[in-house]
């Protein structure tokens, strides 16, 4: 059972344009939401993450949108490039789960030149 | 380069067979997780070890077993294998009993046939 739902599967964006890939959850415990990004051959890699105590959170290109009514959140890549290829994977997790991590099943998102 | 080492990278093994994944953490790290990637479940948590303890399992089958030895290194043993589990496995360590900063090895991707 999937406690993480993400969607799309998969997006194409031109270069320059925005992705953007959403996750829900039901697990009202959950208290700490990463997203980890993913080249072929490669592990995954925390790219950003934030706690339900704040609506947004940004990294360069990368920005977090939270909604803890909804239990929604979504990841906004602005300006993709080619070099944002790559699977993305929402995750959620909380203290009384000792932390272990939920993911939502990946998003593949290719960014055409 | 996470830092973290899984060791092999491939394995191919027949049905029936046991196999040795081998992980060690980055250095300074206590905890070690183990994940599962495959196609249809996604990436799901099986055990996390803390400092040579189990700390937490996830949705880890009984033929698969773990154990995390005092230089801190870990092995996932698998065993009576069978089609289905075929997948990519990860390794992940972190500092702490917490695996929200947790940092992913390049996994290593068994085949069964």
């Amino acid at each position: 059972q999937q406690q993480v739902k993400q969607s799309p599967q998969s997006l194409i964006v031109q270069k320059g344009g925005i992705s953007i890939i959403n996750c829900a959850y039901e697990n009202t415990a959950f208290d700490y939401f990463p997203w980890y990004q993913q080249f072929p051959g490669k592990g995954p890699a925390l790219l950003i993450a934030i706690r339900p105590d704040v609506s947004e959170k940004k990294e360069g290109r990368f920005t977090i949108s939270f909604n803890k009514s909804a239990k929604q959140f979504s990841l906004h890549i602005m300006d993709s490039q080619p070099g944002d290829s790559a699977t993305y994977f929402c995750a959620a997790t909380s203290g009384s789960n000792d932390y272990k991590l939920s993911f939502g099943a990946g998003t593949t998102v290719t960014v055409r030149a | 380069d996470s830092g973290v080492t899984q060791t092999p990278k491939h394995l191919i093994t027949a049905t029936g067979q046991r196999v040795t994944l081998r992980c060690s953490p980055r250095s300074g790290d206590l905890s070690v997780y183990w994940y599962q990637q495959s196609l249809d479940q996604g990436l799901q948590f099986l055990i996390h070890y803390y400092n040579g303890e189990e700390r937490a399992k996830g949705n880890i089958l009984e033929r698969f077993s773990a154990q995390q030895f005092p230089d801190l290194h870990s092995e996932l043993n698998l065993s009576s294998l069978e089609l289905g589990d075929s997948a990519l496995y990860f390794c992940a360590s972190s500092v702490g009993a917490v695996d929200t900063e947790a940092f992913f090895g390049q996994g290593t991707r068994l085949t069964v046939v």
